[in-house]
């Protein structure tokens, strides 16, 4: 069974392009979380889906920031006009109704 | 605010000793999960303690809950280098709220 998936692993933007991320649960998970990670810092959570659905983005910025998890096919956060302060690393984790998330190895995005 | 605070920050041990780190909490929790997180990777799970458990093991780890405290330890005995990583503790309070909440982490190194 893969573990979760996360491409690209390292990703490069100017300022004002748009980054997309995206997150492949493993299989059998239904609930997808997305985190990020500053350097020196533990992980911040961002937002919680289910298929479909959005169900908590309280830590997500107003502005720029979406996510999605379709009926088909993986998770995405995208971010629009990309800022330096967006540099981090984006980490996504799956879980099946139990209490245990499982994180992907992360995109590292980098904005000049 | 970060949920969970690690400490020490940072530790330094020589083969074969052992390692300990604590971590300590704000708010009522229903779960406290160790990760581990070698430099530039994504995170581990480690082991999941329950709000009613008092402590746990799993191999080298062991892991203890002071709910009265609002603290954890985390040992690892007869450490090897392999261990060299970053620990987080993360704390949730299902069933209302399953968002993870991360310290900033202690980093562990251990010497040959």
């Amino acid at each position: 069974n893969a573990g979760v998936m996360q491409n690209p692993r390292h990703l490069v933007r100017r300022r004002g392009q748009e980054a997309r991320l995206r997150c492949s649960p493993m299989k059998g998970h239904s609930h997808v979380y997305w985190y990020r990670q500053l350097p020196e810092e533990g992980l911040k959570f961002m937002v919680y889906l289910q298929k479909e659905n959005i169900i908590d983005e309280s830590g997500m910025p107003k502005e720029r920031f979406s996510a999605e998890f379709p009926k088909e096919g993986p998770s995405i956060l995208r971010i629009q006009q990309v800022v330096r302060g967006d540099s981090a690393a984006y980490f996504c984790a799956s879980s099946p109704l139990s209490e245990t998330q499982y994180f992907g190895p992360g995109t590292r995005l980098l904005v000049l | 605010s970060q949920q969970g605070e690690e400490d020490p920050q940072a530790l330094s041990i020589q083969e074969g000793e052992n390692a300990t780190m604590n971590c300590s909490y704000k708010t009522s929790i229903n779960n406290l999960q160790w990760y581990r997180q070698n430099s530039g990777r994504g995170l581990v799970h480690l082991i999941l303690i329950r709000s009613n458990e008092r402590e746990k093991h799993s191999g080298r780890l062991r892991v203890t809950l002071d709910t009265s405290k609002k603290s954890s330890s985390l040992l690892i005995t007869a450490s090897r280098a392999a261990d060299t990583a970053s620990y987080f503790c993360a704390t949730d309070a299902r069933p209302n709220d399953y968002k993870l909440s991360f310290g900033a982490g202690t980093t562990v190194t251990v010497r040959a």
